[in-house]
């Protein structure tokens, strides 16, 4: 059974840092790119950032480009979001979702709340 | 841009329901449809415009092309009282419709 479980969310002051991990299993991790994807609260959804199969190639929105970093740790089947220069538009449940072999969000975990607040 | 309408759409179990999602430019076939209920993630029902995902019930349908999408729930079923969004893959980056809301009258 495949399952996304992300951490590390939390309240956290404007300019602060945050990181998220998703840690996966029940597939082979290093064969599917990952995202993040967000929902402020109420609100429609957002891609963050991506991560290709093996690594090497990274993609950022512009709206956290410069701040966030995506990677991943094939040996922990592990995805992470280091989150820096945060704002309250930065606030958030963020979601790990993999790209299925489709080409499509196929799985998602259920999401860790960030909120930014002073 | 993906903009989805209705924002909210009122129908009675048993009804047909009729969501659209249309584009700002051509997507061409490169579009799905998410369902998602409170506290939860999204869920793929649709991808590639008219392709179920795997355990998607048959009364989920979806259709269109370019700019003008549609997904259709035939025989609403309690538990498609949902919000429903719409996604395109064929320009970067992904981006999502905002949102239609489908709820029991």
């Amino acid at each position: 059974e495949v399952q996304l479980v992300e951490s590390g969310g939390g309240l956290v002051q404007p300019g602060g840092s945050l990181r998220l991990s998703c840690v996966a299993s029940g597939f082979i991790f290093s064969d599917f790119s990952m995202h993040w994807v967000r929902q402020a609260p109420g609100k429609g959804l957002e891609y963050v950032s991506a991560i290709a199969f093996n690594g090497k190639d990274t993609y950022y929105a512009d709206s956290v480009k410069g701040r966030f970093i995506i990677s991943r740790d094939t040996s922990s089947n592990t995805l992470s979001l280091q989150m820096g220069g945060l704002t309250p538009e930065d606030m958030a449940i963020y979601y790990c979702a993999r790209i299925g072999t489709h080409g499509w969000y196929d799985f998602w975990g259920q999401g860790t709340l960030v909120t930014v607040s002073s | 841009v993906l903009t989805q309408s209705p924002a909210t759409l009122s129908l009675s179990p048993g009804e047909r329901a009729t969501l659209s999602c249309r584009a700002s430019q051509s997507v061409r076939n490169q579009l799905a449809w998410y369902q998602q209920k409170p506290g939860q993630p999204p869920r793929l029902l649709i991808y590639e415009t008219s392709n179920r995902a795997i355990g998607i019930p048959a009364r989920f349908s979806g259709s269109g092309s370019r700019t003008d999408f549609t997904l259709t729930i035939n025989g609403l079923e309690p538990d498609d009282f949902a919000i429903y969004f719409c996604q395109q893959r064929d320009k970067w980056p992904y981006t999502f419709g905002q949102g239609t809301k489908l709820e029991i009258k």
